[in-house]
């Protein structure tokens, strides 16, 4: 069974320091995906990264980057140098590649971060 | 803005009634997925469909049920309503042959 873990319910950082989210994941897939998203008190969801589970390179994309670690079962997310906009709930997710085509996303139940000026 | 369009923005509505969430997928996009976000149950899958079939199925009641048009657009029907189905219910849709989806604004459902 696909399970998503973020153990971390709420974070608070003064702004500038950095964050990492933490996410653990479970499938019985060799092949997935894992997500991470972005909901702003607005309440949207934003797409930030996708990894897929043959592709560990670990990525960095301006103030984000993202460890993709398939030993531990873990996909971390950190902030660098944290800004007040920066404050949202961020959600990790899981996709498992059948064959049929179903490719739901399975939510971890997310992390609020606030970030303090 | 992801390109995902959802009416309407906020509903509120009383126990018993029947409602119709509606869903644009970005152009080109052949994929549409619903999602239920509540306090309790937090972001669930309901149900996707694939070209105007139904894909998959995941958490959703008997009391709710979704289809996707010949022009693409989907709409999710919640029938006797119950306060527990207040919730936001966002739509997502992808292109085919990509994993990533794309978020809709939401629909914010209060059922008093």
């Amino acid at each position: 069974a696909q399970k998503v873990t973020q153990a971390q319910t709420e974070i608070s950082v003064v702004e500038k320091e950095d964050v990492t989210l933490d996410c653990v994941y479970e499938t019985r897939d060799t092949t997935y995906y894992l997500f991470w998203y972005k909901q702003p008190p607005s309440g949207e969801l934003v797409f930030l990264i996708r990894r897929n589970s043959f592709d560990e390179q670990n990525e960095i994309s301006g103030r984000y980057s993202w460890n993709f670690q398939k030993s531990t079962s873990s996909f971390n997310f950190t902030i660098t140098a944290s800004q007040v906009v920066d404050s949202a709930v961020y959600f990790c997710a899981l996709s498992e590649a059948p064959q049929t085509g179903a490719n739901n996303l399975f939510f971890g139940t997310g992390t609020r971060l606030t970030v303090i000026p | 803005d992801s390109g995902v369009t959802q009416t309407p923005k906020h509903l509120i509505t009383a126990t018993g009634q029947r409602v119709t969430l509606r869903c644009s997928p970005r152009s080109g996009d052949l994929s549409v997925y619903w999602y239920q976000q509540s306090l309790d149950q937090g972001l669930q899958f309901l149900i996707q469909y694939y070209n105007g079939e139904e894909r998959a199925k995941g958490n959703i009641l008997e009391r709710f049920s979704a289809q996707q048009f010949p022009d693409l657009h989907s709409e999710l029907n919640l029938s006797s309503l119950e306060l527990g189905d207040s919730a936001l219910y966002f739509c997502a849709s992808s292109v085919e042959g990509s994993e990533t989806q794309y978020f809709g604004p939401g629909t914010r459902l209060l059922v008093l």
